[in-house]
């Protein structure tokens, strides 16, 4: 089992909408999160970092379930520029940086 | 421009040359990444730099493949004998050592093609 698990999608949402993807992982000691936003053909930028039991910025909130062993990201009132791949990443028990394969996500007007 | 810097952009190579990548890091970042990414996959984790030392390596990471930080700064990660099923985007990021900082920023990678 991979140590980051993310569905790939694509998650095909109309404009305005609101999506939400978890991300699961195993190693409960992991205790830094992340969300990046990866275009097509470009490198992974930072979104959000988790670090507690979640995080909120403007229309995007990702949440720590430590229990569960998953982070979430919901996207509210999303927009054709969110358009992307979303991949969460970990730090994991050597702490190298450990990523999920990506959720695409396609933003449809 | 202080972000992470790689260089070539693009190589195209054939199989059995070697090729060498560059990545020079945010300048305050004493963590370096090397990861590989192919189509639909997230970042492969290939090895990291604490400084100059080579903290990790996976199990991906054949002989062929060797990374080096040797001054703690910018870092040059090599492929021998290249084989098709090397082509793919090699990434580098930096970052300072995790903690509740521990954001990686990732360089526009190296697009790695072997024919």
């Amino acid at each position: 089992r991979k140590e980051v698990e993310q569905d790939p999608g694509p998650f095909n949402v109309p404009e305005g909408a609101t999506v939400a993807f978890n991300c699961t992982y195993s190693n409960s000691a992991s205790q830094s999160f992340f969300w990046y936003r990866q275009d097509c053909r470009k490198e992974p930028k930072l979104l959000m970092s988790v670090y507690s039991s979640g995080n909120e910025d403007g229309r995007f909130t990702a949440q720590l379930n430590r229990a569960s062993q998953y982070i979430s990201l919901l996207i509210r009132d999303s927009k054709l520029s969110d358009s992307a791949t979303y991949l969460c990443g970990k730090v994991g028990s050597n702490y190298q940086l450990i990523w999920g394969a990506g959720t695409k996500l396609i933003i449809k007007p | 421009d202080t972000g992470v810097s790689q260089n070539p952009r693009h190589k195209i190579t054939k199989r059995g040359q070697n090729v060498t990548f560059r990545c020079d890091p945010i300048s305050e970042h004493n963590r370096l990444y090397w990861y590989r990414q192919t189509l639909g996959q997230g970042p492969e984790f290939l090895t990291y730099f604490q400084n100059e030392a080579q903290l990790e390596k996976s199990r991906l990471l054949s002989d062929r493949f060797s990374a080096e930080r040797p001054k703690g700064s910018f870092s040059t990660l090599e492929i021998q004998r290249t084989e098709q099923g090397d082509s793919a985007m090699y990434l580098c990021a930096s970052s300072l050592t995790p903690g509740q900082t521990a954001e990686a920023f990732f360089g526009q990678g190296t697009r790695l093609t072997v024919v």
